[in-house]
Parts: structure tokens; sequence; C-alpha cells
């Protein structure tokens, strides 16, 4: 069966600083990976996805980026950090014929 | 781009009560999922169901694509089923889009 690990699941920052979150998925390949930010209290908004090694695209100009340097490996990272990325960050996968999507656990930045 | 409306936005119960969430829709979509998210932050996939009716042991789930919405059902509810539903909708070509969520909180 499918599952999806992320690292680290809690992580503080401070201002500034580089950021790297990390995703993995076992048991699939070629997947379709999203990263998603969840604010305190509020819905999911999709970061960037990718359809395939080296293949990234980004639904919202931001202090992030995106990399996919394996199949089955999607990285989220920053230069430097700002206050207001804090939240919950969520990577997801989905296979290529039926697109349901599938969560980590997700990885809570505190940015001070 | 669509727009995904959730309600009620709150929603609080005491355990072994009935309960229907709703998701409204603005454009029709071809995929529509609902999870549940746990106090520790966890998306628990619940149903991926474009259309018509499923049920998974105390919950159910229908959607009506052509008027739009999908409702799902929480039977005899326990301190278990609190957290955050979210129902997210997918159009043509498009990636998913989630509503704001129902936060349901179950009392003993």
């Amino acid at each position: 069966s499918q599952t999806i690990h992320q690292w680290p699941a809690t992580l503080v920052q401070p201002v500034g600083s580089p950021l790297s979150l990390e995703c993995t998925v076992e048991g699939t390949s070629n997947p379709n990976l999203y990263w998603y930010r969840q604010a305190a209290g509020r819905g999911l908004q999709l970061l960037f996805y990718s359809v395939g090694i080296g293949q990234i695209s980004s639904e919202v100009p931001q202090n992030l980026s995106a990399s996919r340097p394996q199949d089955r490996q999607f990285i989220l990272s920053s230069k430097k950090l700002l206050l207001s990325d804090s939240g919950f960050y969520l990577c997801a996968w989905s296979g290529d014929t039926i697109n349901e999507q599938f969560f980590g656990p997700g990885t809570r930045l505190t940015v001070l | 781009g669509i727009q995904v409306e959730q309600s009620p936005p709150d929603l609080i119960l005491q355990e072994g009560a009935n309960s229907t969430l709703r998701c409204n829709f603005s454009d029709s979509v071809n995929n529509l999922q609902w999870f549940h998210q746990n106090p520790w932050g966890q998306l628990i996939n619940l149903f991926y169901i474009p259309s018509g009716t499923k049920q998974n042991g105390r919950l159910s789930a229908t959607t009506v694509a052509t008027e739009r919405y999908s409702l799902l059902y929480i039977s005899s509810s326990q301190t278990t089923d609190s957290g955050v539903y979210f129902c997210a909708v997918e159009r043509f070509g498009q990636n998913f889009v989630f509503g704001p969520g129902t936060r349901l909180s179950v009392l003993p």
C-alpha cells in the first residue's frame, strides 16, 4: 500500500533563516505531488504541484519554492523565511488516472 | 475560479446525535472529496465521490453534481468524530479547491 512521509513534524525557525521540508511517497510510481499550506483555523491553499521529476507549477506568488529531484520526493524550500510563512504545511499525492488525493501528516512551522 | 462553500461553519452535537454537513460549489466539477482533519492535523480521506451515494459505516455521502452540492451524513456521532470536515472539488483540468470547512465538536 502507499504511504506518504513528511519531516520534520514541527519546526521553529527565526525570520531570515532558510527552510527545507521534505515529502516522500512509497508504494507508487510517477505520482502527482502537491504542497499545501494551512493557516491557523483556515482552509488549505495549494502552493505547488508537480506531475513529474523537475516539473513544478506554482499556484500563488510567494517566498517559497519547490523541487522534485526524484520521482517520489518533493521538497519545499525558502532562502529567507518571513513571519507570514508560519503555518501547517501538508504534502499530498495522487495517481495519474484517478485524481484522489492522499495527505501526509504535515509539518507545523513557526517563524519567530 | 470555482467557489466552494460549506455549512454550517460550526456544529456542536451531543454524542449519539446525527448531523448533515453541506458543500456547495459554483461550477461543474468532475471530482469531489470529503476529508476529516483530526485534532492533530492529519487529513483523513472519507469519500471520493464525484457523483452518487456512498456509505462507510456511520458515514455516508451524496453528491448531486447537476445541482452542485454534496452532503455528508454522520449518524450516531462519537467524540472521535470531532474535528474539521473539508470538502474539496476539482474542475476539469484544474487542481482541487478546498472549502473553508465545518468544525464539529461532539460532546460526551
